[in-house]
């Protein structure tokens, strides 16, 4: 079965510099949901998308910036990229309403 | 706000024994689901059990079942048979049913050790 696709797996970057995250749903969920989880933490909730609208917002700096495309995928921008950014990035799908989430595999993003 | 509380930081288990993980939510919420979700080593989520807060029954999956008491907020997760591979990261999760978005609230997390 199709899962969530992320891409790219492991992703490093300097300071001060910008990285783009990619998430390409499972076919026919048309809600993207975007987690960061820093080392030793629990996964933050950051944003979320219903048919390519922002649906729901939760702690997301505002260097960052997501979108939901019309083919479903969705990217997270990162500006300005700060030592604190250093954490594994998920992306998860489902159907609107569902309770059905299937999590992609997570990006590993390193700040040097 | 939901808030999800795992008061055990780490855990060891014996192969082969039981046992469980606690966890305590707060919401004033009626309509919301549960979620037990372990990460391994790999890092990657993945879904253990569900429980719907609108039914008694507890959820149960192979090895795996839920001890659910609504009024006491109260979420436990009980592993039976315990094997080497369960050793993971557990995390207890919150979500309140909305139309569009169901965000997942995560405690902090419960490491767990199966020991042969």
């Amino acid at each position: 079965a199709a899962g969530v696709i992320q891409s790219p797996r492991h992703l490093i970057k300097e300071k001060r510099e910008t990285a783009t995250l990619k998430c390409y749903p499972i076919p026919r969920h048309d809600t993207v949901y975007w987690y960061q989880q820093g080392p030793g933490q629990d996964p933050q909730f950051l944003i979320s998308f219903y048919e390519k609208m922002q649906s729901d917002k939760g702690s997301i700096p505002d260097r960052f910036s997501a979108q939901q495309f019309s083919d479903y995928h969705s990217e997270l921008n990162m500006s300005s990229l700060e030592l604190g950014d250093s954490a594994l990035y998920f992306c998860a799908s489902s159907r609107a309403g569902s309770t059905g989430y299937t999590f992609g595999s997570g990006t590993r993003l390193t700040v040097v | 706000a939901q808030t999800v509380t795992q008061s055990q930081p780490e855990m060891s288990v014996q192969e082969a024994e039981t046992v469980t993980l606690s966890c305590t939510y707060d919401t004033s919420e009626s309509n919301y689901y549960l979620f037990w979700y372990k990460q391994p080593p790999s890092r990657q989520m993945i879904l253990v059990i569900r429980q719907e807060a609108y039914k008694q029954q507890n959820a149960t999956e192979n090895r795996f079942s839920v001890n659910f008491q609504k009024a006491a907020k109260s979420f436990s997760l009980k592993i039976s048979d315990s094997q080497l591979g369960d050793t993971a990261m557990y995390f207890c999760a919150f979500m309140k049913l909305m139309e569009y978005g169901n965000k997942l609230v995560f405690g902090a997390g419960t490491i767990l050790r199966v020991k042969s």
